[in-house]
């Protein structure tokens, strides 16, 4: 069956990185992309980007210059790694898994269950 | 950027009722060359991740009850929960996947009346 397991939370303080990890596993991970999503406290959804197998990322403007989201085919793994924190990035980041239409993702189908990542000092 | 905007906010209805909720874009996320409207529905509920309802806007996933229905087209659409279950209760938000940057709604919290 189709999983993305991410990995657990993150405490970082402001100006540090964190890396965000999605295992993936029950499907052909090159034909799918990765979008990242989060959340802050009381706050909606923000799509943060995507990502598919080949290496090809758009980025939200917000978070465009401080983010990089790379795949790891050989472990089916994608990564989000946001630089410079401040205390607007705490969040849970959720990864899920996007079909491809022409060459950009559309159905988010399956999700991780989310990276609580507290950025305080 | 396309603006998704969601109403009402919250949304109290008694057990087994209609719910609606609507969502509005800020422009037509009606893709001409394969007719599909480009739109999502989500279903989330605290400490669980986001679950996908609906796609293309109509088109319910696979195990979803088919008491969620989603209905419209261009710049217009509705969730409907033909008749409210207990655990129906969470945030709805829709999603257009038009164009980037991926624009949910803020988000519409239903409740039990």
């Amino acid at each position: 069956q189709v999983q993305l397991v991410q990995a657990g939370a993150e405490v970082k303080k402001p100006g540090a990185s964190v890396r965000v990890s999605c295992k993936t596993s029950g499907y052909t991970f090159n034909s799918y992309g990765i979008t990242w999503v989060r959340q802050a406290p009381g706050q909606g959804l923000e799509w943060m980007g995507w990502i598919n197998a080949y290496g090809y990322t758009n980025y939200a403007q917000k978070v465009q210059g401080r983010v990089t989201m790379t795949t790891d085919t050989s472990t089916t793994t994608a990564y989000m790694e946001l630089r410079s924190l401040t205390s607007d990035d705490t969040a849970v980041y959720y990864c899920a898994r996007s079909h491809i239409t022409s060459g950009y993702p559309t159905i988010f189908d399956y999700w991780g269950q989310g990276t609580l990542v507290t950025v305080t000092s | 950027d396309i603006v998704t905007t969601q109403s009402p906010d919250s949304l109290a209805v008694s057990l087994g009722e209609r719910a609606t909720i609507n969502c509005k874009s800020s422009q037509s996320v009606l893709y001409s060359s394969n007719n599909k409207n480009y739109l999502a529905w989500y279903q989330h509920k605290p400490g669980q991740p986001p679950k996908l309802l609906i796609y293309w806007a109509s088109t319910r996933e696979s195990g979803v009850p088919d008491r969620f229905s989603g209905s419209g087209s261009g710049t217009d659409f509705t969730l409907t929960i033909s008749s409210l279950q207990a655990e129906d209760v969470a945030v709805y938000y829709c999603q257009q996947y038009y164009s980037p940057p991926y624009t949910f709604g803020q988000g519409t919290k239903l409740e039990i009346k």
